[in-house]
């Protein structure tokens, strides 16, 4: 099946350490994204990248680090630098240089810290 | 600054009742539009979207949404809903040529009582 992979589901992480996010994708979709979800404020966009060995930060991109070293991977490093680290994390692939284009999501890691 | 706003953080209604959730965006130029739900404990699913055509889009499990234009809008209406529709649904806008890059509005709690 088509699709993209989030692991772990769940991560606990104690204040100081740095915690890794993976996100897989076997849809030979070009560009991936990671979000942030929190309660009462959407989706917030924290990196993006378009093609291998590029990527942006979005929106929210302080105390977070990425790297796209191959197509079908985009892991987010937490940093101890994000002040507010325990929340719901969704990574997105799209296809690329289409007009219409629609992203599709994982189905999220959900960190906490302890 | 350009944003997607959601009118109701949350909506409570019985079963059969209609449902309408509004959403307006302050993006110029042609934009992509979306409806995703999330289902208690499930990830983010597609309702639906609009890219060009019909401005009155259906979509899944008797969903549909019209994009009104001139008013920014892009509001989600279901004539008769069901308890299994208790969920968060969110409205987001895909900016001009940002590719699959999405803009989300804070989001809708729906609950719907039998």
């Amino acid at each position: 099946d088509g699709g993209i992979t989030q692991s772990p589901k769940y991560l606990f992480r104690k204040e100081g350490q740095n915690v890794t996010l993976s996100c897989e994708q076997n849809l030979n979709h070009d560009a991936m994204y990671w979000y942030r979800q929190d309660p009462g404020q959407g989706l917030r966009l924290i990196y993006y990248s378009q093609i291998v060995n590029d990527f942006q930060k979005g929106d929210i991109a302080e105390g977070y680090s990425v790297s796209r070293e191959k197509k079908e991977s985009f892991p987010l490093t937490v940093t101890s630098a994000q002040k507010n680290p325990t929340a719901f994390y969704l990574c997105a692939s799209s296809t690329q240089g289409a007009i219409y284009t629609e992203a599709f999501f994982g189905q999220g890691t959900r960190l906490t810290v302890v | 600054a350009q944003s997607v706003s959601q009118h109701n953080h949350h909506v409570i209604l019985s079963e059969a009742a209609s449902l309408e959730l509004g959403c307006n965006y302050s993006y110029g130029g042609t934009v992509n539009l979306f409806w995703y739900v999330q289902y208690p404990g499930q990830h983010l699913q597609l309702l639906l979207k609009y890219f060009s055509g019909d401005p009155l889009v259906k979509g899944i499990k008797g969903f549909e949404a019209e994009f009104i234009k001139s008013k920014f809008s892009f509001n989600l209406r279901k004539p008769s809903v069901q308890w299994s529709d208790t969920a968060e649904y969110f409205c987001a806008v895909q900016p001009p040529m940002t590719w699959g890059k999405l803009q989300f509005g804070a989001g809708t709690q729906v609950v719907v009582t039998p």
